[in-house]
């Protein structure tokens, strides 16, 4: 069965510094996997997604993330964090076939950023 | 294009009844999920629907039954509600062959 392991459940940064949330996952198969954030009591949003190819991947609001199979790993990274960014950030992997598929979340860390 | 929206957005119910969640896909999706997210918790994958029929199903018991209709909107339904089964549920919607998914606001359950 699949896993996703957010070692970090609070981190705290400084507005305009740079951010890298650490995911880790475990999958038999060539994973798709992706980055969600949520607001206090909203959904979640969709930052940005692996699916194959290009290992280094763009998100919206200035995110990215790099697949490293190597270490089976998903890190999110932002070079300059600003306020609004305070958020619960979850990582999920993608499990399943014929297209069809369930998400698997870790944790969540939950990112305060100080003004 | 409306997005995924999810009725009501809270509701608070007692021990041992029952309830239903709804939830309208984004115009064009084929697909449903329905996840259950405790406080504190990330999302759990509770079941998904395709074609009006359950397609995969998480570690949750039969008191948990879906509907997906011919709009292809959904519905969550919980029998003898328990305690535990307090927590935030979020719907997705997807179109089958393409893999990212679009999440709800979610419903606030509240058991007492």
């Amino acid at each position: 069965a699949q896993s996703v392991t957010q070692p970090d459940i609070h981190i705290t940064v400084s507005e305009g510094a740079s951010l890298e949330l650490r995911c880790n996952y475990s999958y038999g198969a060539t994973p798709y996997l992706f980055w969600y954030v949520q607001s206090p009591g909203q959904g979640l949003q969709l930052l940005l997604k692996y699916f194959s190819g290009d290992t280094l991947v763009q998100g919206i609001k200035g995110f990215e993330a790099e697949f490293k199979r190597s270490q089976s790993s998903f890190n999110l990274r932002k070079p300059s964090v600003h306020w609004s960014d305070a958020a619960e950030y979850f990582c999920a992997v993608g499990a399943g076939g014929a297209g069809s598929y369930q998400l698997t979340f870790g944790k969540g860390t939950k990112l305060s950023v100080i003004p | 294009e409306t997005g995924v929206t999810q009725s009501p957005t809270h509701l608070i119910k007692t021990r041992g009844q029952q309830v239903t969640l709804r939830c309208s896909s984004q115009s064009g999706h084929n697909t449903v999920s329905w996840y259950q997210q405790a406080l504190g918790q990330g999302p759990q994958f509770i079941f998904q629907y395709y074609r009006e029929e359950e397609n995969g199903r998480g570690n949750f018991p039969p008191r948990f039954s879906g509907l997906q209709f011919p709009n292809y909107s959904s519905e969550l339904n919980v029998n003898a509600l328990e305690l535990d089964d307090s927590a935030l549920y979020l719907c997705a919607s997807s179109v089958r062959g393409v893999t990212e998914a679009f999440f709800g606001q979610g419903t606030r359950l509240t058991v007492v």
